[in-house]
C-alpha cells in the first residue's frame, strides 16, 4: 500500500533561515508525490508535485522539493523562511490507480517560523 | 463559486442523530472527494466521485456513512446515528479532471458529537 510518513510533528525555524520538513515515501511503483499546506481555519492549499522529470520541483510561495529516490524521500524546503509560512504541511502520495486525484496523507508537520 | 464551498462550517450533533453535510465544489469540476480529518491528524480518504458516479467509497468507516452526488455537481455526505468518534472535520475537495494532481479544499466542516 502506498504510504508517506511525516517524522517530525514541529519544526521551529528562525526566520530568514533555511527551512526543510521532511517526508518519506512507500509506493509499489513509481511515485506521484505532493505537498499541500494548512493555514488556520482554511483549507488545504496545493504547493506542488513530482511526477516525473527533474528532481528539483518548485511550487508556491517560494517553496521547492527535492526527489530522493535513491532515500525515498521528497522533502520540502524553502531557502529563506517567513513568518507568514507559519502553518500546517502535508505531504502525500497519489494511491493507485494513477488515473485518479486520490491521494494518501501523512500525519503533517506543523511548522513555526520565530521572528 | 471561486472556491469549493462547505456547510455548515460547524455542526454540534446529540450522539444517535442524522447529519447531513454539504459540498458545493468549483463549477466544472470532475472529481469530488471527500476526506475526514482527526484532530491532529492527516486528512483520510473516504469516498470518491467522477461526475455523479461513486468510484471509490472504500474509506467510509461503516455502513452508517453514505454519499451522494446526484447530478454531478453538489454532494452531500450524511452520518446516520452519530457517534463520538465520528467528531472530525469532513473535508471537500474538487479537481478538474481525473488526473491533474491538484485539489481545491473546502474550508471543512466541523462535526462534534456530544
Amino acid at each position: 500500500a502506498q504510504s508517506v510518513a511525516q517524522p517530525e510533528d514541529q519544526v521551529n525555524v528562525a526566520e530568514g533561515n533555511p527551512l526543510t520538513v521532511k517526508c518519506t515515501y512507500s509506493v509499489s511503483g513509481n511515485p506521484y508525490l505532493f505537498w499541500y499546506v494548512q493555514y488556520p481555519n482554511r483549507g488545504l492549499q496545493f504547493l506542488l508535485k513530482y511526477i516525473t522529470g527533474d528532481n528539483l520541483v518548485k511550487g508556491s510561495y517560494g517553496f521547492e522539493a527535492e526527489f530522493n529516490k535513491s532515500q525515498t524521500s521528497f522533502h520540502l524546503k524553502k531557502p529563506s523562511a517567513l513568518v507568514s509560512d507559519s502553518a500546517l504541511y502535508f505531504c502525500a502520495v497519489r494511491d493507485p490507480p494513477y488515473n485518479t486525484d486520490k491521494l494518501i496523507f501523512g500525519t503533517g508537520t506543523r511548522l513555526q517560523v520565530f521572528p | 463559486g471561486a472556491g469549493v464551498s462547505q456547510s455548515p462550517r460547524y455542526k454540534v450533533a446529540k450522539r444517535g442523530q442524522d447529519v447531513a453535510l454539504r459540498c458545493d465544489p468549483i463549477s466544472g469540476h470532475v472529481s469530488l472527494f471527500w476526506y475526514q480529518q482527526a484532530l491532529g491528524q492527516g486528512p483520510e480518504f473516504l469516498t470518491y466521485f467522477q461526475n455523479e458516479a461513486q468510484l471509490d467509497k472504500s474509506g467510509l468507516p461503516s455502513d452508517r456513512f453514505f454519499a451522494e452526488r446526484p447530478e454531478g455537481s453538489v454532494s452531500t455526505l450524511k452520518i446516520q446515528r452519530t457517534q463520538q468518534e465520528d467528531s472530525a472535520v469532513y473535508l471537500c475537495a474538487s479537481s478538474l479532471t481525473e488526473n491533474t494532481g491538484e485539489l481545491f479544499f473546502g474550508e471543512g466542516s466541523r462535526l462534534t458529537v456530544l
